[in-house]
């Protein structure tokens, strides 16, 4: 199994609304990753976690909480967020982070009305 | 600092060829390509380590010219599935990794 999932495919939520992310991946990575994607950039890089752990937060807003409950799980938890934060989210895990391959899930369609 | 790629687009017919290039200002330990085609998520091609290794996958290959500081991927007799947009990526420090803006690549029958 060399896929990362992730749910829900898409999302439209309100501005005072609480809603979560979930990626999972059964590859028995240890590196997992939350990046953001608007229309025609590049994704960026926003959480890593490396064995469980919260390694890399890049300046995110509070409003986007991740969690790992655990090796194979990846949440991002999203709360009183605002329309410019509509985009792609992706998910990715990678063996051990660094110099790894990564795969990435479909990702999330978040829309923020 | 975001790698720098270029040309924005190409478009190419079948069996053509192109290069894409991928430069920093920054000493590379390395390079990541990845390719987005639309609607999907990036796909790792391949990844080139500090030492000028040249790798490849199936007719596009890639070199790392740490003089330069700069990546080189070919795609070779390119075919309509190597249509999508190109990303080289570098890693900042540990795990911070950062894709440049991107090419597009369109190959026309």
């Amino acid at each position: 199994d060399t896929e990362v999932t992730q749910t829900p495919k898409h999302l439209v939520m309100g501005m005072t609304n609480k809603k979560s992310l979930k990626c999972e991946q059964h590859m028995g990575h240890r590196a997992m990753y939350w990046y953001k994607q608007k229309a025609k950039k590049p994704p960026e890089l926003m959480f890593v976690y490396s064995y469980e752990k919260l390694s890399i937060n890049e300046s995110v807003p509070s409003r986007f909480s991740p969690e790992c409950p655990n090796s194979s799980l990846l949440n991002l938890h999203l709360h009183a967020l605002q329309p410019e934060d509509s985009a792609l989210y992706l998910c990715a895990s990678s063996p051990t982070g660094g110099l790894d391959e990564a795969f990435f899930g479909q990702g999330t369609r978040l829309t923020v009305v | 600092q975001q790698p720098v790629q270029s040309p924005q687009a190409v478009i190419l017919r079948e069996g053509e060829d192109a290069v894409i290039n991928c430069s920093s200002s920054k000493a590379l330990y390395s390079v990541h390509w990845y390719r987005q085609k639309h609607g999907e998520a990036p796909v790792f091609l391949m990844i080139l380590l500090k030492g000028g290794e040249q790798k490849g996958h199936e007719k596009i290959s890639a070199s790392f010219n740490e003089k330069k500081q700069q990546s080189s991927l070919y795609l070779t007799a390119s075919q309509l599935s190597y249509s999508g947009t190109y990303f080289c990526g570098t890693e900042k420090s540990w795990g911070k990794f950062q894709f440049g803006a991107g090419t597009q690549v369109v190959v026309t029958p």
